[in-house]
């Protein structure tokens, strides 16, 4: 089955660490996207990226990085300079970046600060 | 400032009733709304969309409603079933070059047996 994998599903990180959270997809889509869901709140878009070696920030891209060497994946990583990672991280894909069919999303890792 | 808002954090209907959820917008220039359904320590899953064009768009139970020159739409949901309990979200396309989903703060539905 195609889909969106994304782990771990719990990560725990110490003050001043770097993580990196992994999203892999196997629906040969296009564009990948990262958002953050804070409760009481709606998703809010980190990074996306429409193409290959391409990436672009979104709303709330400070104190995060991504990459994207290879179309299945787009990993983030979450630095010690984002003063408050303790959310939920959802990556999602789409078949281009033209949003012309809706988005699929992974089932999410729970960040949480030690 | 929330482009996209849903005004209700919460809505309980009893089953066999209809659910009725709503979501108000502020950008003229979203083209293409979108509604997901999203369980605990899940991801969310597409459950219907509308495109500007129309003002009515059904897909079983699932009906959604645009009212553009209120910048409104809605989500109805009849019969409301227990399995649909579950955090509702809104969201809309930008219609620029940078296609973006802009997302509410969602509400979150109980359909009591």
């Amino acid at each position: 089955d195609g889909g969106i994998t994304q782990s771990p599903k719990y990560l725990f990180r110490k003050e001043g660490q770097n993580v990196t959270l992994s999203c892999e997809q196997n629906l040969n889509h296009d564009a990948m996207y990262w958002y953050r869901q804070d409760p009481g709140q709606g998703l809010r878009l980190i990074y996306y990226s429409q193409i290959v070696n391409d990436f672009q920030k979104g709303d709330i891209a400070e104190g995060y990085s991504v990459s994207r060497e290879k179309k299945e994946s787009f990993p983030l990583t979450v630095t010690s300079a984002q003063k408050n990672p303790t959310a939920f991280y959802l990556c999602a894909s789409s078949i281009s970046g033209q949003l012309v069919q809706p988005q699929h999303f992974g089932d999410g890792t729970r960040l949480s600060i030690l | 400032d929330q482009q996209v808002k849903q005004n209700s954090p919460s809505l309980s209907v009893q089953e066999g009733r209809i659910s009725i959820l709503n979501c108000d917008y502020t950008n003229s220039m979203f083209d293409y709304f979108l509604w997901y359904k999203k369980y605990p320590a899940e991801g969310p899953t597409f459950l219907i969309s509308i495109s500007s064009i129309k003002d009515k768009n059904e897909d079983g139970r699932f009906t959604v409603f645009l009212n553009k020159s209120a910048k409104h739409l809605s989500l109805h949901i009849v019969p409301s079933q227990p399995g649909d309990s579950a955090v509702y979200f809104c969201a809309a396309r930008s219609s620029g070059s940078a296609r973006q989903l802009t997302f509410g703060s969602g509400t979150q539905l109980t359909v009591l047996p």
